[in-house]
């Protein structure tokens, strides 16, 4: 299955708070696990990625813990600030070019 | 610095007339991609060029075609528009050089099928 699962749909954090953003996946070939970031009207960033050998990544405020016997992993934005509100997506890699994403999370940060 | 630049930002079209979308880039990467992403959804891959060689998702239809005359440009045809195709087109670039696997999008172009 080429396909990834992302929850929750939406998600409000107030200032200062974790955000929590989790993804599923079945296809044990994937091999490489970014996140991207999408404000209004922009394309999406790359944020933080990770690979299967790894259990946990972390950049400044966010971080992604990675569990490959369930075959999930997550991203943390800790400290969330107003600055971070925007769509979050989580994807997987398949193949050598070819990136499968989420269904995305649109995150507020309420000040 | 624009890295990858996509126009127009915004193109309306009416159905079934012929449309191209255009994207540039200043990166200088050998592999650029057309993703398709509609309101509230993923961003969906339509297809992808290796250099010069193209490689098409088995789910899109045939009304999208794409051309890259060099490295710098790719464009998405899109043939017949229908009000299906109303959409974020979104391109992006990768240089698949060792490790390097960060894609790096524009900034889309919105279409509008009247």
């Amino acid at each position: 299955q080429q396909q990834v699962k992302q929850s929750p749909q939406s998600l409000i954090v107030q200032k200062g708070g974790i955000s929590i953003i989790n993804c599923a996946y079945e296809n044990t070939a994937f091999d490489y696990f970014p996140w991207y970031q999408q404000f209004p009207g922009k394309g999406p960033a790359l944020l933080i990625a990770i690979r299967p050998d790894v259990s946990e990544k972390k950049e400044g405020r966010f971080t992604i813990s990675f569990n490959k016997s369930a075959k999930q992993f997550s991203l943390h934005i800790m400290d969330s600030q107003p600055g971070d509100s925007a769509t979050y997506f989580c994807a997987a890699r398949w193949g050598a070019q070819k990136l499968v994403f989420g269904q995305g999370t649109r995150l507020t940060i309420n000040p | 610095d624009a890295m990858v630049i996509q126009n127009p930002r915004y193109q309306v079209t009416q159905f079934g007339k012929p449309v191209t979308l255009s994207c540039s880039q200043t990166l200088n990467h050998n592999v650029m991609y057309w993703y398709q992403q509609k309101s509230s959804q993923a961003p969906k891959l339509l297809f992808h060029y290796y250099d010069k060689d193209f490689n098409n998702e088995a789910d899109t239809p045939d009304n999208f075609q794409s051309r890259r005359p060099n490295t710098s440009f790719c464009f998405l045809d899109i043939r017949s528009p229908g009000l299906g195709d109303a959409a974020m087109y979104l391109c992006a670039t990768s240089s698949q050089q060792g490790t390097n696997e960060k894609l790096f999008f524009g900034s889309g172009t919105q279409l509008s099928v009247l």
